[in-house]
């Protein structure tokens, strides 16, 4: 069974680097599949943060593009999140996920939430 | 403001059916797949249907899935107490290269 799991600091300062980590196992990084990052603030709906291929390709969401980097360790079978300059807004559950070829999630990490408060 | 559109809830009674309505437009639902998550309360999305109409292993066939044209609809029959969860759609944006979701819609089951 494939899992995904988060890893990172739950508090953030504002204007300074949100970063988290996602493990993959039973599935490689290298399989294939675009891996993804989706965040949900408190109460709210989701939102596509950006999507990164094994190679290093990348797309992200048009209204995070300026802060956000995706980027990947095949050796480790991991893949990395970075947000700069956060604000409350910033607040949210993170997950990472599987992306399949036609842009549906198949498998999800539990989500990790990560608070911007000072 | 999600580029899709969900009704924020839905209700009814167990052992009915249920549709959640997701409105886009020709550069999104129009042009690609379309996909359904269910979360219930304090967990991750899980894939319920994908490319429209498709179940994952293990959905049960009370759970289906329908485009057309620029609006997708999930439907839920034979509802039960444990439907009662918050449930996304998802596609594709050919216009923006991006993905994007719907706000969300509250099932009750009553």
């Amino acid at each position: 069974q494939v899992q995904l799991q988060e890893s990172g600091p739950g508090l953030v300062k504002p204007s300074e680097t949100l970063s988290l980590t996602c493990t993959v196992s039973a599935s490689s990084i290298s399989d294939g599949y675009y891996w993804g990052w989706i965040r949900q603030p408190p109460g709210k709906g989701l939102e596509w943060i950006g999507n990164i291929y094994h190679n290093g390709g990348t797309y992200y969401n048009p209204s995070l593009k300026t802060r956000v980097t995706i980027s990947v360790d095949t050796s480790r079978n991991q893949f990395s999140l970075k947000v700069g300059s956060v604000t409350a807004a910033d607040t949210a559950v993170y997950y990472c996920a599987r992306c399949r070829g036609s842009s549906y999630f198949d498998y999800w990490g539990q989500g990790s939430l990560v608070t911007v408060s000072s | 403001q999600s580029v899709l559109t969900q009704p924020p809830s839905v209700s009814a009674a167990p052992g009915q059916k249920v549709t959640i309505s997701c409105s886009g437009s020709s550069s999104n639902i129009g042009d690609n797949y379309v996909s359904w998550y269910q979360q219930l309360p304090g967990t991750a999305p899980k894939l319920l249907i994908y490319e429209n109409n498709k179940r994952p292993s293990g959905i049960p066939d009370r759970f289906s899935g329908s485009k057309s044209g620029t609006s997708a609809t999930l439907g839920i029959t034979g509802l039960q107490t444990g439907d009662e969860a918050d449930y996304h759609c998802g596609t594709w944006d050919t216009s923006l290269s991006a993905g994007v979701f719907g706000g969300g819609t509250k099932l009750t089951v009553l």
